[in-house]
């Protein structure tokens, strides 16, 4: 059984460019998680999804941030227009229901220019 | 809100000594988990070890085990006989069952160094 993954592990883009982040969640998981860690800091949650549905996006920024976990294929996490704060290490999670543990995937740092 | 606090950014220890991490929470809920994580240099997150507030017992996992003080609101991480390969970031993390999100609540971290 497969664990979490992520790709890109590395992902570098200039100011103002999109960067799109994938995470297929283990098998048998529905429940998707998407964390932001800045560089010397914790994981900080931003958005969580079940199949085709957005549950929790309280840590999202507002502007520029989307999520989508379809019903076919893997999470996506996108950030249009990416700006140099935007640089951070982005893990998923995914657990097969709520309260259970949450698996993480390696990671995709993002490196903006 | 909760929040979670780590309050000691660095820690070393001697190989084969035991070392402990501190965690404090801040909840009004009742109904919740509490974990620490373990990222190595790789960054990877490894769950560390588990505990259930329900339970007055302190979970353990072979070296690995937690001082859980609900009314302090305290939770602290113990390792014992401590091991090159401890050397890592530990997160202690927040879980609210009460909530429908079960999104984890993290630390600052304390980075450990384990010494020759």
């Amino acid at each position: 059984n497969a664990g979490v993954m992520q790709n890109p592990r590395h992902l570098v883009r200039r100011r103002g460019q999109e960067a799109r982040l994938r995470c297929s969640p283990m098998k048998g998981h529905s429940h998707v998680y998407w964390y932001r860690q800045l560089p010397e800091e914790g994981l900080k949650f931003m958005v969580y999804l079940q199949k085709e549905n957005i549950i929790d996006e309280s840590g999202m920024p507002k502007e520029r941030f989307s999520a989508e976990f379809p019903k076919e294929g893997p999470s996506i996490l996108r950030i249009q227009q990416v700006v140099r704060g935007d640089s951070a290490a982005y893990f998923c999670a995914s657990s097969p229901g709520l309260g259970n543990e949450q698996f993480f995937g390696p990671g995709t740092r993002l490196t903006v220019l | 809100a909760q929040t979670v606090t780590q309050s000691q950014p660095e820690m070393s220890v001697q190989e084969a000594e035991t070392v402990t991490l501190s965690c404090t929470y801040d909840t009004s809920e009742n109904n919740y988990y509490l974990f620490w994580y373990k990222q190595p240099p790789s960054r990877q997150m490894i769950l560390v070890i588990r505990q259930e507030a329900y339970k007055q017992q302190n979970a353990t996992e072979n070296r690995f085990s937690v001082n859980f003080q609900k009314a302090a609101k305290s939770f602290s991480l113990k390792i014992s006989d401590s091991q090159l390969g401890d050397t890592a970031m530990y997160f202690c993390a927040f879980m609210n069952l009460s909530s429908n999100t079960g999104k984890l609540i993290f630390g600052q971290g304390t980075t450990l160094q384990v010494k020759p």
